[in-house]
């Protein structure tokens, strides 16, 4: 069974700081999808960045990065120059090939100080 | 354009009782899921559907759970018998009928059982 793991349950940096959440996952797919997502206090999930695994290029959205490690099976998502609106709980989340359901982690509440 | 809409936002009910959840999806969108995140934990997926076809169902989808998506277009979550342990936010995400789309989540229900 494919399982994602998140092991930073809180972060917190100043503003304009640069920080990156971390993101690990088992699965004997070869071929899978993977995507951070947000989820500011008592708003909806917004995605934020997605990665597919047979793609070597690391997905970039603006001031959002990835750290794809395949072989590590490792998917770090950076924030650059944080802001404020930053601050939210960042969930990690599997897809493999061949569903359609989505498997996450606990989450990472970020906190962004100003 | 309206995104992914859930109502209602808030039950409070009591043990026992049923109740129904309705989730509005993005227009063209074929696909539709419904997911359950209790606090502190990342989501957990319950069942998904490609227009009016229930798909997969996840083994949390008891037999006191039950989706419907009718005409392809809006889908209800009831939940018959309710217990303390169904307190949860129960969350409708849509996506497009392509390979592996992203999946856009509404704001959720929150339900609490008394």
């Amino acid at each position: 069974a494919q399982t994602v793991t998140q092991s930073q349950p809180e972060m917190s940096v100043q503003e304009a700081e640069t920080v990156t959440l971390s993101c690990t996952y088992d699965t004997s797919e070869n071929n899978y999808y993977l995507f951070w997502y947000k989820q500011p206090p008592s708003r909806q999930m917004i995605l934020v960045i997605r990665q597919e695994a047979y793609k070597q290029q690391n997905a970039t959205e603006n001031r959002f990065s990835v750290n794809f490690q395949k072989a590590a099976k490792s998917f770090s998502l950076k924030i650059s120059d944080s802001q404020l609106g930053d601050t939210a709980m960042y969930f990690c989340a599997f897809m493999g090939d061949s569903n359609y359901q989505l498997i996450w982690g606990a989450g990472t509440k970020l906190i962004i100080k100003p | 354009d309206t995104g992914v809409s859930q109502n209602p936002r808030h039950k409070i009910t009591k043990r026992g009782q049923n109740v129904t959840f309705r989730c509005d999806p993005i227009s063209e969108h074929n696909r539709l899921y419904w997911y359950r995140q209790t606090l502190g934990q990342g989501p957990e997926f319950l069942t998904y559907f490609q227009n009016e076809a229930q798909l997969e169902k996840s083994r949390l989808l008891s037999d006191r759970f039950s989706a419907e998506r009718p005409k392809g277009s809006f889908s209800t979550l009831e939940i018959q018998r309710t217990e303390q342990g169904d307190s949860a936010m129960y969350l409708c995400a849509s996506s497009l009928e392509l390979a592996k789309e992203t999946q856009y989540f509404g704001p959720g229900t929150r339900l609490l059982v008394l």
